[in-house]
């Protein structure tokens, strides 16, 4: 396999549930982001990984739980959401060592909070 | 302040004719890159093209091109003899050589130009 493989790709879940997304990469990189993109509106970064160690946590609520365990992995735990958090969800990886190297992208979990 | 502005929504082209998709950025980082990524209906971010700040010539791949413009802090994507299978959304991005927080340089994105292109 190669590139970034999210799972599921659809999700449908009510607003008591638990699940977790999860997003794996084989190409080696060293650092994994969560994005968040909700209908017109910017790509919000959620949180970014690097070396495994979470470095950046953008304001996002608690429901939302971030997971590195390994290079390769990376997880979005979710509970108790709300009907506002329904969105495309997206991670990337990237090799940060320079600007000039490009984020991989998932092809996203559509996520549906009912 | 928005770092990275796309100041059109949506935007036609006929196919087989060339449009310019404008974006236009804020930064005190000297060292910088611009990327532009393109998302069709499936959801998937597929990365298109890259210059860095320094690059003195502008940079090209394949049907596309950017037009950067330093001194205007934009950086604009051509894209050349249109085809249906262009029809996605554009997003411009920018990554700062700067690190503000952690030890991760992020990428953040503008909102985004809806390309349709016209049979």
């Amino acid at each position: 396999e190669t590139g970034v493989t999210q799972t599921p790709r659809h999700l449908v879940m009510g607003m008591t549930n638990k699940k977790s997304l999860k997003c794996e990469q084989h190409l080696g990189h060293n650092a994994m982001y969560w994005y968040k993109q909700s209908a017109k509106k910017p790509l919000e970064l959620m949180f970014v990984y690097s070396l495994e160690e979470r470095v950046e946590n953008n304001s996002v609520p608690s429901r939302f739980s971030p997971e590195c365990p390994n290079s390769s992995h990376l997880f979005l735990h979710l509970h108790t959401l709300q009907p506002e958090d329904s969105a495309l969800y997206l991670c990337a990886s990237s090799q940060d060592r320079s600007v000039n190297t490009e984020a991989f992208f998932g092809q996203g979990t559509r996520l549906t909070v009912v | 302040a928005q770092k990275i502005t796309q100041t059109q929504p949506g935007m036609f082209v006929q196919e087989k004719e060339a449009v310019t998709l404008d974006c236009t950025y804020d930064t005190s980082d000297p060292s910088y890159g611009l990327f532009w990524y393109k998302q069709p209906s499936s959801g998937e971010m597929i990365f298109l093209i890259y210059q860095g700040s320094y690059d003195q010539q502008n940079a090209t791949e394949g049907r596309y091109s950017l037009n950067f413009q330093k001194a205007r802090k934009s950086a604009n994507l051509v894209i050349s003899a249109s085809q249906l299978g262009d029809s996605a959304m554009y997003f411009c991005a920018m990554r700062e050589d700067r690190i503000s927080s952690g030890s991760a340089r992020q990428l953040t994105f503008g909102s985004g130009t809806q390309l349709t292109v016209l049979p």
